[in-house]
């Protein structure tokens, strides 16, 4: 298995474009995470997904910021649009619940928002 | 709301000897804690997790300590190698059989290995 798969690796994108982070979750799980990190803030949950479900989107820090996962295998967040302050690296991570294992990470998704 | 604390935020030591890296939570509903490693520029990858059944674990040079009562638990690793050197975040949450609660990170901790 290659892992979780994120797409695309860089971004760069002005402010007020509409931004589309894209993961591919391990075969098999059934929980999917999104995440971002920055210096300031560390690392924080934005949104977590179990059987395609949306369970918990109280980390999202905006309307601006949106999730989906139309199926097993993949799921996007959206931002739009976006801001200078949405500059960060996003992570992906899934995890199958009756492993009892934490998540395993995508490569992230580096968005820089001039 | 719950938090995770984190101590040191950086820590320094020669290669061969050991560093300790403790976190306490506020939540008491806690009951699962990994440890993540996390390289520069690179992913957070899981390097070993504790349940709140369980007081200690040890994965080679690697261990983890679990103090419910006061609420912390710590790394271990011994016989520090360069390779080593990486930012580690330790974790809180509630895990259930069949759901997640919400995992609070630590802030991190910089550890540099010096040969």
């Amino acid at each position: 298995d290659a892992g979780v798969i994120q797409s695309p690796r860089h971004e760069v994108t002005e402010m007020g474009q509409e931004v589309t982070l894209r993961c591919k979750p391990i075969s098999g799980h059934d929980y999917l995470f999104w995440y971002r990190q920055t210096m300031m803030r560390g690392l924080e949950l934005l949104i977590y997904f179990n059987n395609n479900v949306p369970i918990d989107d109280s980390g999202m820090p905006e309307d601006r910021f949106s999730a989906k996962m139309p199926n097993a295998s993949f799921s996007t967040l959206k931002i739009q649009p976006s801001e200078p302050r949405d500059s960060a690296v996003y992570f992906c991570a899934s995890s199958l619940a009756q492993w009892r294992r934490s998540a395993f990470f995508g490569q992230g998704t580096r968005l820089t928002v001039v | 709301g719950e938090n995770v604390e984190q101590h040191p935020s950086t820590l320094s030591v020669q290669e061969g000897d050991s560093a300790v890296i403790k976190c306490t939570y506020s939540d008491s509903a806690s009951n699962y804690f990994p440890w993540y490693k996390q390289e520069l520029g690179k992913r957070p990858q899981l390097i070993i997790d504790i349940r709140s059944n369980v007081g200690e674990k040890k994965d080679q040079r690697i261990a983890v300590t679990l103090n419910k009562t006061a609420k912390h638990f710590s790394l271990h690793i011994t016989e520090t190698q360069p390779e080593d050197s990486a930012v580690y975040f330790c974790a809180a949450d509630r895990f259930m059989k069949t759901s997640y609660d919400k995992v609070i990170f630590g802030p991190g901790t910089s550890l540099s290995v010096i040969p």
